[in-house]
């Protein structure tokens, strides 16, 4: 069974301040993970896909890299705006259907002024 | 209109009330599914629709009964919902390949009574 465990599951930043959220997973054949951004009230919004070991991807002050176990978004200098909270999700070879993902529980990412 | 619509946006039913969601998507896609979304829990896939054929039903409760009668509608038919089925209701759309993004509407907010 495929799993996928997101840390922290909150963090509060200050305005400038970098860091990264973490996504780690056990999959039977990775065939893609996923990130999204939720704001409140929302439904999740597509950021990233990657799909193999060493790949990254960049949108504006978000980077997302791939290892055999985790990713990372790294968050370089954050807005206020960039407050939401981030879902990792795995697509994977194994199961019965395609297309199935497996989402984290999510990192609330509070950025302070 | 673009991208995937979901109403109503927030539903009150008592639980014997029988209701319906509903959601579109003008993505092109041939792939749709539901989702739910608890407090504190990650996304829960509910079922999968591919060319407007189940292809997967998370073992949800009967109480819960999708209909797609194309591959841009599809619907969630409530009935006879128990409080613990109170939570965001997610559709989502993609491509029919393992590896495409998922893009989500804006959830249907259910509270029941």
């Amino acid at each position: 069974e495929d799993q996928v465990t997101q840390s922290p599951e909150a963090l509060r930043l200050q305005e400038g301040e970098s860091s990264s959220l973490n996504c780690s997973y056990t999959v039977s054949g990775l065939r893609g993970l996923f990130w999204y951004r939720q704001d409140p009230g929302k439904g999740p919004e597509f950021l990233f896909t990657l799909y193999s070991a060493g790949e990254e991807k960049e949108k504006e002050r978000l980077k997302a890299t791939l290892t055999k176990k985790e990713s990372f978004l790294h968050i370089t200098a954050p807005k206020p705006e960039d407050s939401a909270t981030y879902l990792c999700a795995v697509s994977s070879a194994g199961g019965t259907s395609y297309g199935k993902l497996t989402f984290g529980q999510g990192t609330i990412l509070t950025v302070h002024p | 209109e673009t991208g995937v619509t979901q109403t109503p946006r927030h539903l009150v039913m008592g639980m014997t009330n029988k209701k319906s969601l509903k959601c579109e998507q003008h993505l092109g896609h041939n792939a749709m599914y539901w989702y739910k979304q608890s407090a504190k829990k990650p996304l829960e896939l509910m079922f999968v629709y591919n060319f407007k054929e189940q292809t997967e039903n998370n073992s949800v409760p009967s109480r819960f009964s999708p209909e797609c009668p194309n591959s841009s509608h599809l619907f969630l038919h409530l009935h006879t919902l128990q409080p613990e089925d109170s939570a965001l209701y997610l559709c989502a759309s993609s491509h029919n390949r393992v590896n495409q993004p998922q893009h989500f509407g804006d959830g249907t907010r259910l509270s029941i009574l």
